[in-house]
This record gives C-alpha cells, structure tokens and sequence, in this order.
C-alpha cells in the first residue's frame, strides 16, 4: 500500500527557532493536512491543503505557522519561532477527494518535535 | 463544537480476551465516525468507518456500531491478539470536502500472551 513519508522521526530545537517538518504524501493525492498530538492530549487539527491554499485552519495554527508545497511532491509545515508549547507530534496526511465521508485519510508515521 | 470523548487507557488484556473502548460523540449534524489505530513506530491507519446511523464498520475481528440514540461509536473485538496492542483512537468528520477529522485522546491497548 501506498504510504505518506515524514521527515524527520524527530527533531529537536531551541526556543525561537525556525523549524521546517517535510512530508511526502501520496503521489495522486490531493488533499493535504497536518495534526499534532502533545504528549497525552488529543490528536489536533491544524490546517488542510487544497490547490495550493489552505482550505481550513484551527485556532492553532496562527501567525507563526505556515505550510507549502513547494514543488510537486514535497509538503512543508513551518513554524517561525518555536515555543515550549509547540513540541509535539506532528502527523502529515493526504487523502485524494477530500471527502473523509467517503475514503480514508493517509497518515505518516510523524515527527517528534521537541522545543527546549 | 465538535468533540469526541473515548475512554482512558492504559486497557491491559490477555490473548483472547474481550475488548471495548468506548467512545461518545458531540456534533452538529451528522457526522462520519472512525476508528484508527496506530502501531507502535507506524502512523494513523484507518480501522473501520460509518457513516449514518445505525451501520456498523467492521474490519480485522474488531466492530463499531453508530448509534444515534447514545451518540456513541465503541469499539469492540470478541477475542484479541497480542498482534492487537496498539493505539486506537476514534475520530468524526463533517461531510464536506477537506474537513478536518476531530479525535479522541486515544487509548492504548496491550495484550499479553
């Protein structure tokens, strides 16, 4: 089966550093998303990518993230300046209509971010 | 807004056993419910879905009946595996395209020999 890749498993940073999480998603897909999980929480929505634009975004992803697609199998979560709060995992997903309704999202394994 | 309530882990098992997570749903609407489960070093991969009231999903032993009444979706096998620990987490979704899967916490199954 088809799988998304992330890169890297983990990455450690300091505070008020740029980070870049990179995620290869299914070739034919079309639809794009990042969630994150801090240690015991939930799952949490983050953003969704269609057509080279954010289709929807939660309350978390504010200024200091953005996402990208850069060429034509690559997609970039960024965070500017990291915090404390920010380490987490972090799970890219790509599904190929859109409708979760109707098929299933495609997970990568995530990146461990971890903030010092 | 939206939010889904599963049960608390750890849930700790011997082979054969019997297994339920329970899971309860808020929503507007009438959402899509899920079950993923995640291995250990392995992303979220879906386990079994349904979509209206009253369909059951099923997949590898493991079964969820949507119910309206109860607004609730849990998860249920009649005899586990040790292959089976895992993290299983329930989820719901919205019908249009591209809306954001809202999860559970997640609960951590282990099953031993």
């Amino acid at each position: 089966e088809p799988e998304v890749t992330q890169t890297p498993s983990h990455q450690v940073t300091q505070m008020g550093q740029e980070v870049i999480l990179r995620c290869v998603p299914i070739s034919n897909h079309l639809y794009f998303y990042w969630y994150r999980q801090i240690l015991g929480q939930k799952v949490e929505f983050l953003v969704s990518f269609y057509n080279n634009e954010i289709s929807e975004k939660s309350e978390i992803f504010d200024d200091q993230f953005s996402v990208e697609r850069p060429d034509g199998s690559n997609f970039t979560l960024k965070i500017r300046s990291t915090k404390l709060e920010d380490s987490a995992m972090y799970f890219c997903a790509s599904s190929y209509t859109g409708s979760s309704t109707n098929e299933k999202l495609f997970f990568g394994s995530g990146t461990q971010l971890s903030v010092l | 807004g939206n939010s889904v309530t599963q049960m608390e882990g750890p849930v700790t098992l011997s082979e054969e056993a019997f297994l339920t997570i329970n899971c309860t749903y808020t929503a507007t609407g009438y959402p899509s419910l899920f079950w993923y489960v995640q291995y250990p070093g392995e992303g979220l991969q879906l386990l079994l879905k349904a979509t209206k009231a009253d369909d059951k999903g099923s997949n590898k032993g493991f079964e969820a009946t949507y119910r309206k009444e109860t607004t609730s979706f849990h998860l249920e096998k009649g005899s586990v595996q040790v292959s089976d620990s895992a993290v299983y987490f329930c989820a719901l979704s919205g019908r249009q395209a591209g809306t954001a899967l809202i999860f559970g916490k997640g609960t951590t199954l282990s099953v031993s020999s």
